[in-house]
C-alpha cells in the first residue's frame, strides 16, 4: 500500500487565487511528521512546511498552511494568493521510523502545480 | 554559508562500470540520504545514514553502495551501473533539531548507457 498517496497528478490554479494541493498518508508510527516540498522547473527541492504527528495547530509559513486532519489522515497544502512563481512540482513526504529503527522520508509522486496569468 | 554540493552534477557512464557519486556538506549534520527521482516515483530512499560509520538500507538499495567515514561526506557508489539506474539522485541532509527538515543538494543527473 501507498504510504504517501498525492491523488493530483496536474493542478491549474488562476493568478492570486487559493490552491489545495492533496495529500494522505498511512502509518502505524505515533511520532510522525509530514512535509511539503516544492521543486521548481530548476530542479532545486525547497522546504516548504512540517507538521508534526502531535501538533495541535496547523503549521503556517507565510502563504503556506498545512491542513492537517489526523483522524482521517490527510495533510494538505494550502497556498493563498498565488503567484506565478509557485509553479512547480510539489511534493509530501512522511517522516516516519524504518525497519532499521530510524527515521527517515517517504516521499508522494507529486502535484505539478500551474499558476495561469 | 552552510551548504550541500554533489560532484559531478551530469554523468555519462556505460552498462557495467564502477560509477561514484559525491555528495558534501558543510552544515555539520549527523544525517544524511540518498535518493533517486523517476518521473512518476516521486523520491525513492536509496541509501541513509545517521552518523560515521552508521548505513542503513532504503528502499530501493540493490545495487548501490555507501560508506560514511566523516560527517561531511556520503559518497553514494553504482558497483556497476545499469541502465535502470538512469535517473536524477539527489543527497540530503539533516540536523538534530526537532523538525529535522532536510536539506538537498542541487542533484546529479545520470545516464547509463
Amino acid at each position: 500500500a501507498q504510504k504517501i498517496t498525492q491523488t493530483q497528478p496536474g493542478m491549474f490554479v488562476q493568478e492570486k487565487e487559493a490552491v489545495t494541493l492533496d495529500c494522505t498518508y498511512d502509518t502505524s508510527d505515533p511520532s510522525y511528521g509530514l512535509f511539503w516540498y516544492k521543486q521548481p522547473s530548476s530542479g532545486e527541492m525547497i522546504f516548504l512546511i512540517y507538521q508534526g504527528s502531535y501538533d495541535q495547530q496547523n503549521a503556517t509559513e507565510g502563504r503556506y498552511s498545512l491542513n492537517f486532519q489526523k483522524a482521517r489522515k490527510s495533510a494538505n497544502l494550502v497556498i493563498s494568493a498565488s503567484q506565478l512563481g509557485d509553479s512547480a512540482m510539489y511534493f509530501c513526504a512522511m517522516r516516519e521510523v524504518m525497519d532499521t529503527g530510524r527515521r527517515a522520508l517517504t516521499f508522494g509522486s507529486g502535484t505539478r502545480l500551474q499558476v495561469q496569468p | 554559508d552552510a551548504e550541500i554540493t554533489q560532484s559531478p552534477r551530469h554523468k555519462i557512464t556505460e552498462t557495467g562500470r564502477q560509477v561514484t557519486l559525491a555528495c558534501h556538506q558543510t552544515w555539520n549534520h549527523n544525517n544524511m540520504f540518498w535518493y533517486r527521482q523517476d518521473l512518476g516515483h516521486g523520491l525513492r530512499l536509496i541509501h541513509y545514514s545517521y552518523g560515521v560509520q552508521d548505513t542503513n538500507k532504503g528502499e530501493v538499495s540493490d545495487g548501490y553502495s555507501v560508506s560514511r567515514s566523516n560527517t561531511e561526506d556520503l559518497p553514494l557508489t553504482l558497483e556497476s551501473a545499469a541502465s535502470s539506474q538512469t535517473s536524477v539522485y539527489f543527497c540530503a541532509s539533516s540536523g538534530g533539531r526537532e523538525r529535522r527538515e532536510q536539506y538537498f543538494g542541487p542533484g546529479t543527473r545520470l545516464t547509463v548507457t
